[in-house]
């Protein structure tokens, strides 16, 4: 099976709320982790990553926290516009591996 | 717009043709990789070309042949596909295929065996 997964399919929020997307992982030798925006239509595109010797790491707009104890990754978009409205997949991949293992993914939905 | 361009955009073909989906990038990646998306599911991947090398093949039909003539291009041949085969098929690349390094995506070939 998947090593990586989220916790909820779909996600709604209001127009300049806080978004937070999860998701687990099962594996601790991963040590690597990415987050993708796909749209529809398009292929994922990158939005940030974070190693496993960081817990935090911030772009524009966007932080991903690594838990690696619980082994949970997050997501969180500061308010949250309708063009953030995409599906979000997780991605991790093992050290020295050529693999990156997606998530299921969350379909974020942002109401005007 | 994404740095790696696939093409066709969109593909319909009989179960007995022959297609080629193409896929390039020009940002000096070594490394290149095909997945295989179906609606509603994650990327799976299918090949990983490594310094144009095949380095993984994720138990993929052989009626898929993928090849890569140079560091820039990637070409997944078709074949004898079946209705099953329809999907979004994504090409990646990434400076090497090493971990820790992000994954460019193109916007994919959609392909639909009739």
């Amino acid at each position: 099976g998947e090593s990586v997964g989220l916790h909820l399919p779909t996600l709604s929020v209001q127009e300049g709320d806080n978004s937070i997307i999860n998701c687990a992982y099962s594996n601790s030798a991963s040590d690597y982790f990415i987050w993708y925006k796909q749209e529809s239509g398009k292929g994922p595109q990158f939005i940030i990553d974070i190693r496993s010797n960081m817990d935090k790491r911030q772009g524009q707009r966007v932080t991903v926290l690594l838990n690696k104890t619980v082994k949970h990754l997050s997501l969180q978009i500061a308010a949250t516009q309708p063009g953030d409205s995409a599906v979000y997949f997780c991605a991790e991949s093992q050290g020295g591996s050529e693999k990156l293992v997606f998530g299921k993914g969350t379909k974020l939905t942002v109401n005007p | 717009d994404t740095e790696v361009t696939q093409t066709p955009k969109h593909l319909v073909m009989g179960m007995t043709n022959k297609k080629s989906l193409k896929c390039e990038q020009h940002m000096g990646h070594r490394a290149m990789y095909w997945y295989k998306q179906k609606a509603k599911k994650p990327p799976e991947l299918m090949f990983v070309y490594s310094y144009e090398k095949l380095s993984i093949n994720e138990s993929v039909p052989s009626r898929f042949s993928p090849e890569c003539p140079n560091s820039s291009l990637l070409n997944l041949h078709l074949h004898a596909l079946q209705p099953e085969d329809s999907a979004l098929y994504l090409c990646a690349s990434s400076q090497t295929s090493y971990s820790n390094q992000p994954q460019h995506f193109g916007d994919g070939t959609r392909l639909s065996i009739l």
